[in-house]
């Protein structure tokens, strides 16, 4: 798999479940970050976790991080039909010179109301 | 909300022709990217610029691509002979501490 790879591809719920989408990444980071992407839209960043953090919340959204194995997971809360999108995880690597973002290939959440 | 903003939102032009797409990046950024996701798949970088030069550019960002910052507010990527494979959502971003998206530009090579 690539640096960055989210499961599932792509995940159907009903209004007012949990969404829960996994990212897995290769390379050691400073931080992971999600987006959202409405169709054919712009990303909208939702949450930084940085390295030596293991669980972050903000809103409906909770971010875990394990550096250890490699992954991340995104928990969307009490889910609305609003909350549809793709959601994209990327990571900032460690000294690898590179300071650009490397995308996962993303989950669609799709949401019935 | 300081915002990244790009032009055009869409762009269609002739396979061959040559392209530049606009930013305007939040004015105390230090870093600035362009991206590009062709439909259905996943974001991919092209190049970021710091200190008025390219600091970094991918495998993509061939020949065919430049990228400028000519008033020390807009920052454009320029896109010669356009092939049909170019056709995607180009994105622009800045960065100061956490990054900043554009809404991105639609190109459609035809």
């Amino acid at each position: 798999s690539q640096q960055g790879e989210e499961d599932p591809q792509a995940l159907s719920i009903q209004e007012g479940e949990n969404a829960t989408m996994n990212c897995s990444y290769k390379t050691s980071i400073n931080n992971l970050q999600w987006y959202r992407q409405n169709s054919g839209r712009g990303l909208v960043h939702l949450i930084l976790i940085r390295s030596n953090e293991r669980e972050k919340h903000s809103g409906r959204l909770r971010v875990t991080l394990d550096t250890s194995k490699k992954s991340s997971s995104l928990l969307i809360t009490a889910s609305r039909a609003a909350d549809t999108a793709s959601y994209f995880c990327a990571t900032d690597a460690r000294d690898t010179g590179r300071r650009a973002l490397t995308f996962g290939s993303g989950t669609r959440l799709q949401v019935q109301p | 909300e300081p915002e990244v903003t790009q032009t055009p939102s869409h762009q269609v032009t002739q396979m061959g022709q040559e392209v530049i797409l606009r930013c305007v990046p939040i004015s105390n950024h230090l870093y600035f990217y362009w991206y590009r996701q062709i439909l259905g798949q996943k974001v991919e970088f092209l190049v970021s610029f710091y200190n008025n030069e390219i600091s970094e550019k991918s495998e993509i960002f061939d020949d065919q691509f430049s990228v400028e910052r000519p008033d020390g507010s807009n920052f454009t990527l320029k896109i010669r002979s356009t092939k049909l494979e170019d056709s995607a959502m180009y994105f622009c971003a800045s960065r100061l501490q956490g990054y900043t998206f554009g809404s991105g530009t639609r190109l459609t090579v035809v």
